[in-house]
């Protein structure tokens, strides 16, 4: 299984301040026939199920604020969270797609300074 | 605007079958991969298999002897099975779609990410 570790396991922003979650795979995942990384971020609330925010390591899916961006490439992805709101505060999970079974980071709980 | 709703028992007895099912509603179930997901109480998640509309399956080795997803296109609606759970099973179960596959020689069929969750059911596992 390819294995996804995220950094840091917890991070505390101030509001309106930029907020950084990393995710490194154990592979590469970059899938050669188009040329992007499969690599999705999703973002979770309590009681709620996870929300996808980001696929194909840099495109955000429809509705998603335009303060959440993905990038990275290989085997090192980051999840920026361009100016914090007080409604991000969640868990945020990476996940690859590369190969069977999909897995998933640890998770990185976000938090208000 | 699609959504996912899981339905079964939440509390299973250690060595029975847990059994859930998952109700589409707001668009087909056809063209799309469906799968199950978990999630323990306070830990991560964890890809439990897939199904295709037209019934390929895939499922993680880690719980593969254990586990049978099946689908019904005239209801919308997809199972999961578990047999022989443990205390290690309780988990938040959740159902979802991937939009889409990748496929290689190497790597066989490979789906996407999960665009569309359901709200997720508790299965607690206890005599």
């Amino acid at each position: 299984d390819i294995v996804m570790t995220q950094s840091p396991d917890s991070l505390a922003v101030s509001l309106g301040e930029r907020a950084t979650i990393n995710c490194k795979s154990s592979q590469s995942i970059l899938y050669n026939s188009n040329n992007k990384n499969s690599l999705a971020w999703y973002q979770q609330k309590p009681g709620q199920p996870p929300k996808l925010l980001i696929y194909w390591a840099s495109t955000r899916e429809s509705g998603v604020p335009d303060r959440f961006s993905g990038s990275g490439s290989g085997t090192d992805f980051t999840l920026t969270i361009s100016s914090l709101q007080a409604e991000d505060v969640a868990v945020y999970y990476c996940q690859q797609y590369y190969g069977t079974p999909p897995t998933f980071g640890q998770g990185t709980k976000l938090e208000i300074k | 605007q699609v959504q996912l709703q899981e339905s079964g028992p939440g509390l299973v007895k250690p060595s029975e079958t847990l059994s859930l099912t998952c109700t589409v509603s707001g668009g087909s179930i056809s063209n799309y991969f469906w799968s199950w997901i978990r999630q323990p109480p306070g830990k991560g998640l964890e890809w439990i298999g897939y199904i295709y509309y037209i019934g390929s399956t895939n499922y993680n080795p880690s719980l593969k002897s254990r586990v049978t997803i099946s689908v019904d296109t005239s209801k919308n609606q997809f199972s999961l099975k578990v047999n022989s759970v443990t205390a290690a099973d309780t988990a938040v179960y959740y159902c979802a779609r991937a939009p889409g596959m990748t496929r290689s020689m190497v790597r066989g069929v490979t789906i996407t990410h999960f665009d569309y969750w359901g709200q997720g059911t508790l299965v607690t596992v206890s005599s």
